[in-house]
């Protein structure tokens, strides 16, 4: 059983279109992040969130933590070419150690 | 400031064989996690070292195992590789003493078994 279910696995956009992807699970976190990996790259830290209800905006990107804390939201206005990727959710076990959904991969179309 | 910089990039092995990656830390960083990504999936945790120990472990058979040099630096061995094994080996720093989540990840090791 996946700890994060993220949803969906896949979507392909046009450019200057919005999108909304998320992460979700029935355990309560105390954070959660969300990474991007672009290929043939390693995941980079875009966000961690706390708070249950916290927003946080990355220039275009909108992240959301859910209010009990058990799922978060990324939403992205106008997407762009540059923000193909796979967008990863993870929580932290402590010391570091991170839990991974399957991500999300996002394509956008010029 | 260097990143986090792993070893080789790509490489293509056979069933049976062994093989070792490296990885070299961000600087300042003392905590080196190894994670392996299977192509579709979200990496998964495979062992963390710090102070030149295992600290943690995931669900990984005995054939995975590493070390830790007096430097940071850090090998991943995979001995009796299996068809399986085949995935992106990812390593990822962080300071050992404060437990953020924030971890700083190389760019890979793409192993290929056949």
């Amino acid at each position: 059983t996946q700890l994060l279910e993220q949803s969906p696995q896949f979507l392909s956009i046009q450019e200057g279109e919005n999108l909304t992807v998320y992460c979700n699970s029935s355990s309560v976190f105390s954070s959660l992040q969300w990474y991007r990996q672009e290929p043939g790259e390693g995941p980079v830290l875009l966000v961690t969130v706390v708070t249950g209800g916290e927003v946080k905006k990355l220039k275009r990107l909108t992240f959301q933590f859910g209010d009990a804390r058990k799922d978060s939201s990324l939403h992205i206005t106008a997407a762009q070419p540059g923000d193909t990727g796979l967008y990863l959710c993870a929580v932290s076990y402590g010391n570091n150690r991170l839990a991974f959904g399957k991500g999300n991969q996002v394509v956008v179309i010029p | 400031d260097a990143g986090v910089t792993q070893s080789p990039t790509h490489l293509i092995k056979t069933r049976g064989q062994q093989v070792t990656l490296r990885c070299s830390p961000k600087s300042g960083h003392d905590t080196v996690s190894w994670y392996q990504q299977a192509l579709g999936q979200g990496p998964q945790f495979i062992f963390q070292y710090y102070e030149e120990e295992e600290r943690q472990r995931g669900n990984f058979p005995d054939r995975f195992s590493g070390h830790q040099f007096p430097n940071y630096s850090s090998e991943l061995n995979v001995n009796a590789l299996l068809l399986g094994d085949s995935a992106l080996y990812l390593c990822a720093s962080s300071p050992g003493r404060v437990a953020t989540g924030e971890l700083f990840f190389g760019e890979g090791s793409r192993l290929t078994v056949l």
